[in-house]
């Protein structure tokens, strides 16, 4: 059965305090992953797409990386501004996208 | 107007009311969903349309249901909700059904129902 948790449910970080968010997935047959950030109320927004393993993507304080069972979010010097849900999201050889269930950012000043 | 835009945000509405949900792409795509997102639980897939076909149900009670007029509008059903179905409900488009996990989402309909 394909399956992505994700960890921690809830991180609270100081203002330039880095740390990495992960995504563990158990799928058939990945196409991709992708990264996705959500502000309260508010639709996902893309981030990332990942498609093999080693691959990194970098955006701003963000960074993405993938292995075989893994992704990681790593975040340099947040702000508090980078205070969100980031969502992944693996998508199977039968083009099913999975989501996770999200780890809630909060970047205190 | 750029990107997915949603209509209403909010919506209240009992459980013998009949109402819709309204979404427009305007970023020329082929591909549209319905994604409802739950308190505590991850973003479930509805409904996916290619080129205004339907090409994916998981699933989901009749008590939802959907139209594509054309690529850029998709609408959403509702009548005889449950109050279990109050959620935020998520519109989004991407270039094509084969790129589907690059999605354009809009800001998301949020429907209470009593």
């Amino acid at each position: 059965e394909d399956q992505v948790t994700q960890s921690p449910e809830a991180l609270r970080l100081q203002e330039g305090e880095s740390s990495s968010l992960n995504c563990s997935y158990t799928v058939s047959g990945l196409r991709g992953l992708f990264w996705y950030r959500q502000d309260p109320g508010k639709g996902p927004e893309f981030l990332f797409t990942l498609y093999s393993a080693g691959e990194e993507k970098e955006k701003e304080r963000l960074k993405a990386t993938l292995t075989k069972k893994e992704s990681f979010l790593h975040i340099t010097a947040p702000k508090p501004e980078d205070s969100a849900t980031y969502l992944c999201a693996p998508e199977t050889s039968y083009d099913k996208v999975i989501f996770g269930p999200g780890t809630s950012l909060s970047v205190i000043p | 107007e750029t990107g997915v835009t949603q209509t209403p945000r909010h919506l209240v509405m009992g459980m013998t009311n009949k109402k819709s949900l309204k979404c427009e792409q305007h970023l020329g795509h082929n591909a549209m969903y319905w994604y409802k997102q739950s308190a505590k639980k991850p973003l479930e897939l509805m409904f996916v349309y290619s080129l205004e076909e339907r090409v994916e149900n998981n699933s989901v009670p009749s008590r939802f249901s959907p139209e594509c007029p054309n690529s850029s509008h998709l609408f959403l059903h509702l009548h005889t909700l449950q109050p279990e179905d109050s959620a935020l409900y998520l519109c989004a488009s991407s270039q094509d059904k084969w790129s589907t996990g690059e999605l354009f989402f809009g800001e998301g309909s949020r429907l209470t129902v009593l």
